[in-house]
């Protein structure tokens, strides 16, 4: 079975600082991970994704998550947050090698940014 | 077209109604998700649908039961429920090892 660690429930950060929220996953088959975004009373938005190839995947709204097999992990960041990025994100793992997978979730990180 | 529909946004139903919850994609994809999201939780898997046919059930109580009458829709039957079964409803779909894309949700309220 696969596990996904969001070790920060809250992050608060001031408007244009950078982030960096943190996902660590456990699996003893190979993944693909994605990031979701969750704004109030909405579903879930797909940041960007990990499949395969470059480790450094760029997705929207200028995010950005490096994945690192060897510590399996799969972190979050942005260089300059903006008051619309406050939202739930969650971090997700599935199965590599099969169809219609289901996803399996962290717990979610609050991102709060501080005008 | 890569959005998912969900009707209606918000339903209020007592423990003894039945009512149905619509979920609607037409971008092809043969799979079909439901999900339960608790308050400051993440989602949880409810059924999987994968060709009209229901592939996963995550032992889910019987007064919630899906259908899927063709490949664009995904209905969620309920019956008898109780206040405790009161969260956001997401829909999603898939097409192979892609990424899931995810409907807008009915917030459901049991009294």
């Amino acid at each position: 079975a696969q596990s996904v660690t969001q070790l920060d429930s809250q992050v608060p950060v001031f408007e244009e600082a950078p982030v960096e929220l943190r996902c660590n996953y456990s699996s003893s088959v190979s993944v693909y991970l994605f990031w979701y975004v969750q704004y109030p009373n909405q579903g879930l938005q797909l940041l960007l994704k990990y499949l395969s190839g470059s480790t450094l995947v760029k997705g929207i709204n200028g995010f950005e998550a490096e994945f690192n097999k060897s510590q399996t992990s799969f972190h979050l960041r942005k260089p300059s947050v903006h008051i619309s990025d406050t939202a739930e994100y969650f971090c997700a793992v599935r199965r590599s090698n099969f169809g219609n997978e289901k996803l399996t979730f962290g717990t979610g990180t609050r991102l709060t940014i501080i005008p | 077209d890569t959005e998912v529909t969900q009707t209606p946004k918000h339903l209020v139903m007592g423990m003894t109604n039945k009512k149905s919850l619509k979920c609607e994609q037409h971008m092809g994809h043969r799979a079909m998700y439901w999900y339960k999201q608790k308050a400051k939780k993440p989602p949880e898997l409810m059924f999987v649908y994968s060709y009209e046919k229901l592939s996963i059930n995550e032992s889910v109580p019987s007064r919630f039961s899906p259908e899927c009458p063709n490949s664009s829709l995904l209905n969620l039957h309920l019956h008898a429920l109780q206040p405790e079964d009161s969260a956001l409803y997401l829909c999603a779909s898939s097409q192979g090892r892609n990424e899931q894309f995810f409907g807008p949700g009915t917030r459901l309220t049991v009294l």
